[in-house]
């Protein structure tokens, strides 16, 4: 049961246009949604989060967005630079109960030059 | 320089053969975790540790093995009974749970190569 997905496996995006990087959910009970980036043979870094009582938080060139209605939530980056060529995750937690990190399968972003 | 341990970054075992994964934090956080990834698939809880002398399964804890004696260390235990043990092996810290705070701080990783 994949509570977290991130249907697109990979992504190519020219260098400064915007990567739209997607994530969808199922628990109904996650309120704080987080993205990480993964180098090869790297552990995660974090990213940005969004908690559920916004719809947008922005650092720089990331903005993530959060639509709970649809339980959906997407990172922008723009202009992409080719230092952001790395797997995106994206994952959730519920404030209550078991408070555990659900990660999404993640997203390969390549920008081309 | 605060941050996350993992050693060894590349492990070599034969079947069989039981191997311990170090991880060790210096970042004074209550809850350790750990997660394996492989390829094509994202990051799956195995064990965490939300206080020490506490730790609680996660989503495949079956064949593995954790023990939280200290604050600042998680180590891993792969058995022999874990069935497909070959993978990318991430340790995490996070300030404890209950807290405002959910980002998880990661280390580099070990890969665990089981022949």
């Amino acid at each position: 049961d994949q509570q977290v997905k991130q249907n697109s496996p990979s992504l190519s995006v020219q260098e400064g246009r915007i990567s739209i990087l997607n994530c969808d959910y199922t628990n109904s009970m996650f309120d704080y949604f987080l993205w990480y980036k993964k180098y090869p043979a790297e552990g995660p870094t974090f990213l940005i989060s969004i908690s559920s009582i916004k719809d947008k938080n922005e650092d720089g060139r990331f903005t993530v967005f959060l639509n709970k209605s649809a339980k959906h939530l997407s990172l922008h980056i723009v202009p992409s630079q080719p230092g952001d060529s790395a797997v995106y995750f994206c994952a959730a937690i519920g404030i209550q109960g078991a408070q555990k990190l659900v990660f999404g399968q993640g997203t390969r972003l390549t920008i081309n030059p | 320089d605060g941050g996350i341990t993992q050693s060894p970054k590349y492990l070599f075992r034969k079947e069989g053969q039981n191997v311990t994964l170090s991880c060790e934090q210096n970042l004074n956080h209550d809850a350790m975790y750990w997660y394996r990834q492989d390829p094509g698939q994202g990051l799956r809880l195995i064990y965490y540790s939300q206080i020490v002398n506490d730790f609680q399964k996660g989503d495949i804890a079956e064949g593995y093995s954790v023990s939280r004696e200290k604050k600042e260390s998680f180590p891993l235990t792969v058995t022999s009974a874990q069935k497909n043990p070959t993978a990318f092996y991430l340790c995490a810290s996070s300030i404890r749970s209950g807290g405002a705070i959910y980002e998880q701080y990661f280390g580099p990783g070990t890969r665990l190569t089981v022949t």
